[in-house]
Order: C-alpha cells, then sequence, then structure tokens
C-alpha cells in the first residue's frame, strides 16, 4: 500500500531533550516535506527536499533540522526543543514535486514539549 | 506575497444538500491547486489537484473548478453525506519559490447532519 509514515505518533518530551521524528514513503517519491499545524496559524512549512541531499528551508525552520541521506527517508530533528514547538507534525511526499504532483500525507505527529 | 483565504471558515448543512466551498488566492501566477480534506487528528488526503492550464476537475459527488484571473476555486460537493463531515483546505505552490513550497488556506470545517 502507497503511504508516507510517520513515527511517534504522539511524544510527550521536555525542554531540551533531543528528538527525532521519522518520516517514510514506499512511493519512490522525489519530494518530501515537514509542515506544521496549529490553532489558528494553519499549516506552515518548515523544511522541504527535492531529492536526495537536496534540502532547503521552508517559512518556519528555526529550531529544526534535516536530512535527505535516502531517497525514502526524511527525518525531522528537534536539537533542543522548545514549548512553542508543541505542535501536530505532518511529512508529506509527491512525485516530481508541487509544480505537477499530488502532495500525499503521512498521519501526522503530535509532539508535546514540556 | 502569496495569500489563500477561505470562506466560510464554518458550514453546517444538512444531509443531501449541494454546497459550494471556497478558496481565494492574491496571486494568479500559479501551478495548480490543490484541494485536501482533513479529519479530526488525522493526516491530509488530497482530493482534487487542478493545473493552471486547467478549469475544473471532478471526481465522484467532487467538482473543483479553478479561475485564475478572478485569483478563486470552487469546490462543489453534491448530495451530502455525514460522512464528508471534515474540514477542507485548499493549497496552492509558491510560483517565486520554484512552486517547492505551499500556502495553504484556513480552512473550511464542514458539518453535514443527518
Amino acid at each position: 500500500e502507497a503511504q508516507v509514515t510517520q513515527n511517534p505518533r504522539y511524544l510527550i518530551t521536555v525542554t531540551g531533550k533531543k528528538l527525532t521524528v521519522t518520516c517514510s514513503q514506499n512511493m519512490n517519491h522525489e519530494y518530501m516535506s515537514w509542515y506544521r499545524q496549529d490553532p489558528g496559524l494553519g499549516l506552515r512549512q518548515i523544511y522541504y527536499s527535492m531529492n536526495v541531499e537536496v534540502t532547503d528551508k521552508g517559512d518556519v525552520p528555526e529550531g529544526y533540522k534535516v536530512s535527505r541521506k535516502e531517497k525514502r527517508n526524511f527525518p525531522l530533528i528537534l536539537e533542543s526543543p522548545s514549548p512553542n514547538q508543541t505542535s501536530l507534525y505532518f511529512c508529506a511526499s509527491s512525485f516530481g514535486g508541487l509544480k505537477t504532483g499530488e502532495l500525499f500525507f503521512g498521519e501526522g505527529s503530535r509532539l508535546t514539549v514540556l | 506575497k502569496q495569500e489563500v483565504t477561505q470562506i466560510p471558515a464554518a458550514l453546517s448543512v444538512p444531509e443531501g444538500e449541494n454546497l459550494v466551498l471556497n478558496c481565494s488566492f492574491t496571486d494568479s501566477a500559479i501551478y495548480n491547486l490543490q484541494w485536501f480534506r482533513q479529519d479530526p487528528g488525522k493526516g491530509l488526503t488530497s482530493l482534487l489537484l487542478i493545473q493552471s492550464s486547467q478549469r475544473e476537475q471532478t471526481s465522484g459527488r467532487l467538482n473543483a473548478s479553478l479561475d485564475k484571473s478572478s485569483g478563486r476555486s470552487t469546490l462543489y460537493i453534491a448530495a451530502s453525506q455525514p460522512g464528508d463531515s471534515a474540514t477542507y483546505l485548499c493549497a496552492v505552490p509558491l510560483y517565486n519559490n520554484a512552486g517547492n513550497m505551499l500556502t495553504f488556506g484556513g480552512g473550511t470545517r464542514l458539518m453535514v447532519k443527518p
């Protein structure tokens, strides 16, 4: 089944404790991206990647890192999480990028930073 | 900067009604426009993708239209059902970012009452 898989789905952590949210897609998509969704602010893009070893910042990259060492995986890294990073995070992927391709989303990862 | 607006923010209708959701965008230089559905606590599901050269797309009871010159798209849902209750979002890729970043509208929360 074609899908985008995120882990963990739910996480409660404390300020400053490094964490990684994994994202994997099985559709051989070149384009992958991360979003966060907050009440009243909607969906905002954090980082995106056009292909292996090619990443770029979105609207709200501060406090986040990403890597794209393999085509299927695009982990989101919070080196030193803070309470303002409490949010619902989504990973998404697309074949050929957003100019032509539909965007497929994962189920989301709800992160709480205390 | 592209701004995407969805009106109304919330809509409640009785089952069986035909309804129209609106999406407007400020910059008509778009590659495409995509409509998504989001169920509570879930990821986004792509409903329809309209390329800039197209006027409309249809999938089952859904029909999306695009008028680039006026900066508008509508999502028409025929014979609404309680299962259609969800939040509907539209999104456009940013033209000045080579289409690699997506701007989302705030969404319309739809409730279809039995």
